[in-house]
């Protein structure tokens, strides 16, 4: 079964300092990537995703994402974070067959405190 | 506009009491899904429906159910609810085609169970 593994369950940084989230999958077909986010209070939003082509993808609020095929990685970073970056941030994986999709699989979440 | 929503967005109920949830969207998609959120759990998936008549248990699907009738609507219903289904409850929705993967999530429901 596919499952979805992030890391770090809280992640505490001032403004201004670099992020990288980690994510790891475990399925070895082929994959569509997900990062949502989740601002307190609110429904989860997309933050960025990956399909096919380059495997580093842009998203909003200056997010990016690396995907790495052979580490089954898929880890999100910003050079530089603000306040408002406070949010939980989910990273998902489906499995592709040929022009569909399967189910779409959670990882558990990592917390991200900025300190202003 | 596009968009999932669910209703209702608060409730609070007593134990056995059944409820329905439901869950809507307008952009024709195939795919429809139920997610509950626990501190600490992320978000676990209940059920999922890959089209209508079409539906499949996820993670957690112990105390619940639904249904897909029609393609906009996957209710989920609980048939006797106890504490431990207090929860945050998301619907979400997307296409099965080619190039549309990405999932649309409603607003969520947060359930309280006394």
């Amino acid at each position: 079964a596919q499952s979805v593994s992030q890391h770090n369950h809280h992640v505490i940084l001032s403004e201004a300092a670099s992020l990288e989230l980690g994510c790891n999958y475990s399925y070895g077909g082929t994959v569509n990537l997900f990062w949502y986010v989740q601002y307190p209070g609110q429904h989860l939003q997309l933050l960025l995703k990956y399909f096919s082509g380059d495997p580093l993808v842009k998203g909003i609020k200056g997010f990016e994402a690396e995907f790495i095929k052979s580490k089954f990685s898929f880890n999100l970073r910003k050079p530089s974070v603000q306040w408002s970056d406070t949010a939980e941030y989910f990273c998902a994986v489906n499995a592709r067959y040929g022009g569909s999709q399967g189910n779409l699989i959670f990882g558990k979440g990592t917390k991200l405190s900025v300190k202003p | 506009e596009a968009q999932v929503t669910q209703n209702p967005r608060y409730l609070i109920t007593v134990t056995g009491k059944k409820l329905t949830v439901t869950c809507s969207q307008n952009m024709n998609h195939e795919y429809m899904s139920w997610y509950r959120q626990d501190p600490g759990l992320g978000l676990r998936q209940i059920y999922y429906s890959m089209n209508v008549e079409v539906t499949d248990k996820g993670d957690v699907p112990e105390g619940y159910k639904v249904s897909r009738k029609e393609k906009r609507n996957f209710p989920l219903i609980l048939e006797s609810p106890s504490p431990n289904q207090t929860s945050l409850y998301f619907c979400a929705s997307s296409s099965t085609q080619r190039g549309s993967y990405e999932q649309y999530f409603g607003p969520g429901t947060r359930l309280t169970v006394t």
